[in-house]
């Protein structure tokens, strides 16, 4: 595996299921994000962990849990979502402190709550 | 505030040139990103501009004025599968670092 993988590609929940989103980088970052891109708005940060630790929490609903176990892993728990919560979520991963800072994606879950 | 505007949609002939433009007001710019998203799939990073200037990577070129707070995409010789949204991205740094997403521009190539 190389880059940044996310598992499932795909999800559909009732709102009152759990579910988990996982994202691995294999770039050997020390820096990962969660985003949520919605249809006509720009993508918007959730959560950026760095070395980690968690360094910012941009005013995101309760119902969305980020776990960052390690450097390479990151995971969002999701519980009793709402339907306004569908979207596409994309995790990305940087190296902190190296110059550009480029972050690079991982394909995405598309997350269908009904 | 930290607002960034580029069109949203655009259309072009194949193997002709475009050029996408993007306007930033932001607090700590220290950077400006431009990603290419295929429909379905993850942004790819395609270029990185924090001087002035002209930065040329094969068909793709990029600019940035800082004094303007504007960047511009060129991409020359379309080809269809340049079909895509691309998005323009400003690294903001300060009591917060962090990258701003613009809304992206969706690119459709005629044959």
């Amino acid at each position: 595996e190389t880059g940044v993988t996310q598992t499932p590609r795909h999800l559909v929940m009732g709102m009152t299921n759990k579910k988990s989103l996982k994202c691995e980088q294999h770039l050997g970052h020390n820096a990962m994000y969660w985003y949520k891109q919605s249809a006509k708005k720009p993508l918007e940060l959730m959560f950026v962990y760095s070395l980690e630790e968690r360094v910012e929490n941009n005013s995101v609903p309760s119902r969305f849990s980020p776990e960052c176990p390690n450097s390479s892993h990151l995971f969002l728990h999701l519980h009793t979502l709402q339907p306004e919560d569908s979207a596409l979520y994309l995790c990305a991963s940087s190296q902190v402190n190296a110059g550009t800072d480029t972050q690079y994606f991982g394909p995405g879950t598309r997350l269908t709550v009904l | 505030g930290q607002n960034i505007d580029q069109p949203t949609e655009m259309t072009a002939t194949e193997g002709a040139i475009v050029q996408i433009n993007c306007t930033y007001q932001t607090s700590g710019f220290n950077g400006l990103f431009w990603y290419q998203q295929h429909a379905g799939e993850a942004p790819t990073f395609l270029s990185y501009n924090v001087l002035d200037g002209l930065e040329e990577k094969g068909r793709f070129s990029s600019f940035l004025s800082r004094s303007k707070g504007y960047s511009y995409l060129l991409l020359k010789e379309l080809q269809m599968k340049d079909s895509a949204s691309y998005l323009c991205a400003v690294r903001v740094v300060g009591r917060d670092d962090k990258i701003i997403f613009g809304k992206g521009t969706r690119l459709h190539i005629l044959p």
